[in-house]
């Protein structure tokens, strides 16, 4: 996704947090999403954030919203190895109404046991 | 309980051969989606119907056409396939009411084209 960016792999070892990041560019986003997808799956949808949002927090994973720099973040506490997987962030564009996402590249998690 | 659900999973074929995917969502969704994953994991939007009419169709090659019998399907058909149309591709759905936010996927389609 061209107006997406996250970088592509991250690594980081069992029992320490992840930071998963992306920045996007469409200041009209409504909402901003993290999925999920693990080998061989479809997409899981672990939390959203709306815009008027600045943190939010569900059980290990707690999201950060800066809309001054346009930057998004997916901090996973306590990482397992079954959090290993890629990650992606996506906005919805309401103001088009198109409602389609808008995809990251994605960011490859690994954790180390 | 399948909200989602696409079939085949895998589909092998040559150049030049037609082939359909199907989807289907029972969550009483008004919008449904297709979206295609390339070999390096990009996701991009293809089309998007809202109650069986077409409401985004993106840059894809008109090989490729949508059809919703009702709101509770979407089929993906796809002329002459060539090399560069293998991909994985995802069905979603989504409500159409504001404020509801999630799209819901399905398990994806691994079209290889030989």
């Amino acid at each position: 996704g061209e107006d997406v960016e996250q970088s592509l792999f991250l690594s980081v070892r069992e029992g320490d947090s992840s930071v998963i990041n992306c920045t996007y560019t469409d200041s009209s986003s409504t909402y901003l999403y993290w999925y999920k997808q693990e080998p061989g799956a479809g997409l899981q949808l672990l939390t959203y954030i709306f815009s008027n949002m600045d943190m939010k927090q569900d059980q290990r994973l707690t999201v950060l919203l800066n809309k001054k720099d346009k930057h998004l973040s997916l901090r996973i506490a306590d990482t397992q190895t079954g959090d290993s997987a890629i990650y992606f962030c996506a906005e919805r564009r309401d103001g088009t109404g198109r409602r389609a996402l808008t995809f990251g590249s994605g960011t490859r998690l690994q954790v180390q046991p | 309980d399948t909200a989602v659900s696409q079939t085949p999973k895998y589909l092998v074929t040559q150049m030049g051969n037609d082939k359909s995917i199907k989807c289907e969502q029972n969550l009483g969704h008004d919008t449904m989606y297709w979206y295609k994953q390339d070999s390096k994991k990009f996701l991009k939007i293809m089309f998007s119907y809202n109650n069986k009419e077409l409401i985004i169709n993106e840059t894809v090659p008109n090989r490729f056409s949508p059809k919703s019998p009702d709101k509770a399907h979407l089929n993906l058909h796809i002329n002459s396939l060539e090399l560069g149309d293998s991909a994985v591709y995802f069905c979603a759905s989504s409500p159409v009411l504001a404020g509801e936010y999630e799209q819901y996927f399905g398990p994806g389609t691994r079209l290889t084209v030989t």
